[in-house]
């Protein structure tokens, strides 16, 4: 299986601030990379595919990049809505994997 | 908008057989590869598998040999049985439809969950 291991686990930000959250994988996955916001007690919301694209609906403060095995999530100027658990995943193969999350807090 | 919802009992006894169904609606089942994600309590998310309106099924290995998927399409629902439950087999259950018909790779719409204890 394919490893994701992200970091960190958690950050605590303040609203305004820039985030950015790592996943590495643990072989060259291309660009096959989703990430997820999950707030507590709900379902997981996609918010990019294809390590960079973001999904219709979701702001432009949030955007990926990377390519091989490192990824990077990136939340600029932080909103109240957007204290929540990251997750990335890869898709390259099966069975799909899952990063172990990153909780973003208030600081 | 398409919605699922999960169904099933919220409370299942070692040794047996957790059986949950997710229905489809506002949407056809057909084309589409429809999986199971499940998310112990307090930790991440862990991939169960999907499977397609036309039967095909892919497991996780960590799984495989507990694990049943199939479709109704008749009743817009598909299904998941995991046999020889244990305690770690305790979470929330979601049902989840991928981004694009025919590539179950990016999960877009999410079920609510069902919270699956395992316990006598």
């Amino acid at each position: 299986d394919i490893q994701m291991t992200q970091s960190p686990s958690s950050v605590s930000a303040s609203v305004g601030d820039s985030v950015t959250v790592t996943c590495q994988a643990s072989q060259d996955i291309g660009t096959w990379v989703a990430w997820y916001q999950q707030r507590p007690g709900n379902a997981p919301k996609i918010l990019i595919y294809a390590a960079s694209t973001l999904q219709t609906g979701v702001p432009s403060r949030f955007s990926g990049s990377g390519s091989g095995t490192a990824f990077t999530l990136t939340i600029s100027s932080l909103q109240p809505e957007d204290f929540a658990t990251y997750y990335c995943q890869q898709a390259f193969a099966f069975p799909l994997t899952l990063g172990g999350g990153t909780q973003v807090e208030i600081k | 908008q398409e919605t699922l919802q999960e169904s099933g009992p919220g409370l299942v006894k070692p040794s047996e057989t957790l059986s949950l169904t997710c229905t489809v609606s506002s949407g056809s089942i057909s084309n589409f590869y429809w999986s199971w994600i499940r998310q112990p309590p307090g930790k991440g998310l862990e991939w169960i598998g999907y499977v397609h309106h036309s039967g095909t099924t892919d497991y996780n290995p960590s799984l495989k040999s507990r694990v049943t998927m199939s479709v109704d399409t008749a009743k817009n629902q598909f299904s998941l049985k995991l046999s020889s439950v244990t305690a770690a087999d305790t979470a929330v259950y979601y049902c989840a439809r991928p981004l694009w018909s025919g590539a179950p790779y990016y999960m877009d719409v999410w079920g609510k969950g069902t919270t699956v204890t395992v316990s006598s």
